[in-house]
């Protein structure tokens, strides 16, 4: 089965710095890309970051640009998030997803949509 | 930075078609995807690449694209597509950035 499940998430205070993983299975991580998309309470779907199959490419949105570093360990089918100098806007459930692989004769890319995510892992910042 | 815009709430009567829409200046270049999500529950792409339904969702979801607008449409409307709808794009011209719309809330009356 094909699975992402993060963990890492709690109650923290402002400033403080938090470090989120994402562990996969029931496919090869190595493939494909990797996002970070949270979703505050009660609000939408926001993305956060991307990092390539490769590790050559990271992305960031401008909100956590400077704060946030997305990192991957292939070896251990992981996808870490670090997250510096918390804010209470950061209060979130923040998602691992998948980046879909769009195959052409015999070549693959990443694609931009995202075809997996894991259950999410709660952060909540606050004093 | 540019915007998604869709619909915050959209109302069908079971068996009826939904329709929904996701409008935004680079969606002629791009192609958009589509997740619905339930409470509590991760979101599930249901729409890939504008029209490409991903494996094991109902045959009900569709997807179209005409200019700056992209359509979600679910035919035969079922009471277990009450949900929240996101269309999702990204913007490669400069740099790299992904972006949400503000999501609509399908209800099955």
């Amino acid at each position: 089965e094909v699975q992402l499940v993060e963990s890492g998430g709690g109650l923290v205070q402002p400033g403080v710095s938090l470090r989120l993983s994402c562990v996969a299975s029931g496919f090869t991580f190595s493939n494909f890309s990797m996002n970070w998309v949270r979703q505050a309470p009660g609000k939408g779907l926001e993305w956060v970051a991307y990092i390539s199959l490769s590790l050559n490419t990271v992305y960031y949105a401008d909100s956590v640009q400077g704060r946030f570093s997305i990192s991957r360990d292939n070896a251990k089918n992981s996808l870490l998030l670090h997250l510096l100098n918390l804010r209470g806007d950061d209060t979130a459930v923040y998602f691992c997803a998948r980046a879909v692989r769009d195959c052409s004769g015999g070549t693959c890319l990443p694609g931009t949509g995202m075809d997996v995510w894991g259950q999410g892992t709660t952060v909540t910042v606050s004093s | 930075s540019y915007e998604l815009t869709q619909p915050p709430s959209v109302s069908v009567s079971p068996g009826q078609t939904a329709r929904i829409t996701c409008s935004g200046e680079t969606l002629p270049k791009q192609y958009a995807h589509w997740y619905q999500q339930k409470p509590g529950q991760a979101p599930v792409m249901v729409m890939y690449k504008d029209d490409q339904r991903p494996s094991g969702i109902p045959e009900r979801f569709s997807g179209s694209s005409s200019g700056t607008t992209v359509t979600l449409t679910i035919s035969g409307v079922q009471a277990e597509d009450e949900a929240d709808y996101y269309c999702q794009s990204a913007d490669t011209s400069d740099t790299y950035e992904m972006l949400f719309g503000g999501g609509t809330k399908l209800s099955v009356l």
